[in-house]
């Protein structure tokens, strides 16, 4: 199994443009989230799914829109970056039978907004 | 809501016994989970607490205590590749469980 899987690694986009995120898993996963980490704010929740067709808003979801056509993706779309939403961006799966919640997570994608 | 505090930044050597608390406030609270990240890394799993009392995995412990809303992650013989960002997450009813993190707490290991 990959895992969860998250392109692209690295990214650096103008003030303004839009882009897509995109995150998968094999694992048959019902959970998918989205966090973003910045330096000394830990990791904070943007959305998440419950299964195919079902998301909600997490902590910060202003200027982000996801969707989850599949079980296997989760793609996290900007609309309109900006320089505030430069930040290193977690994708993580879980399964509700699993009684810890280990949350699995992505390698992660590295966002620059100039 | 929720809220997690933990210490930014533990120092200790080589050997050494560790402790990283975390205190809460969790509406609903279901369980707290330690994480581990590496500095370029993503996050890995190290424990999940739903029960009062202490879960020991290896040189790793993990405590709560649900009366006083705190927990503590417990590390033994410190290794220099424990060197490391630790995160306290709770876990809330409601259908989703998916968790809220704290701030994270750099360790630091000294030879």
């Amino acid at each position: 199994n990959a895992g969860v899987t998250q392109t692209p690694k690295f990214q650096v986009l103008k003030t303004g443009q839009s882009m897509t995120l995109q995150c998968a898993q094999d694992m048959n996963h019902e959970y998918m989230s989205w966090y973003r980490q910045d330096p000394g704010m830990g990791l904070r929740l943007i959305h998440y799914s419950v299964g195919a067709g079902i998301t909600d808003q997490g902590e910060v979801p202003n200027g982000y829109n996801v969707s989850r056509s599949t079980t296997e993706d989760f793609p996290l779309r900007l609309l309109s970056a900006a320089p505030s939403q430069t930040s290193v961006y977690f994708c993580a799966s879980s399964e509700s039978r699993d009684r810890t919640y280990e949350q699995y997570f992505g390698p992660g994608t590295r966002l620059t907004v100039t | 809501g929720q809220s997690l505090e933990q210490p930014s930044e533990v120092t200790a050597v080589e050997g050494a016994i560790v402790q990283i608390n975390c205190t809460y406030q969790t509406s609903g609270f279901y369980g707290l989970s330690w994480y581990q990240q590496h500095d370029g890394g993503a996050p890995t799993f190290l424990s999940y607490n739903a029960l009062d009392g202490l879960e020991e995995t290896g040189r790793f412990s993990s405590f709560l205590s649900r009366s006083d809303s705190y927990g503590y992650l417990l590390l033994q013989e410190l290794q220099m590749k424990d060197s490391a960002s630790y995160f306290c997450a709770s876990h809330a009813s409601g259908g989703s469980y998916i968790p809220t993190f704290g701030r994270g707490t750099s360790l630091i290991v000294h030879p």
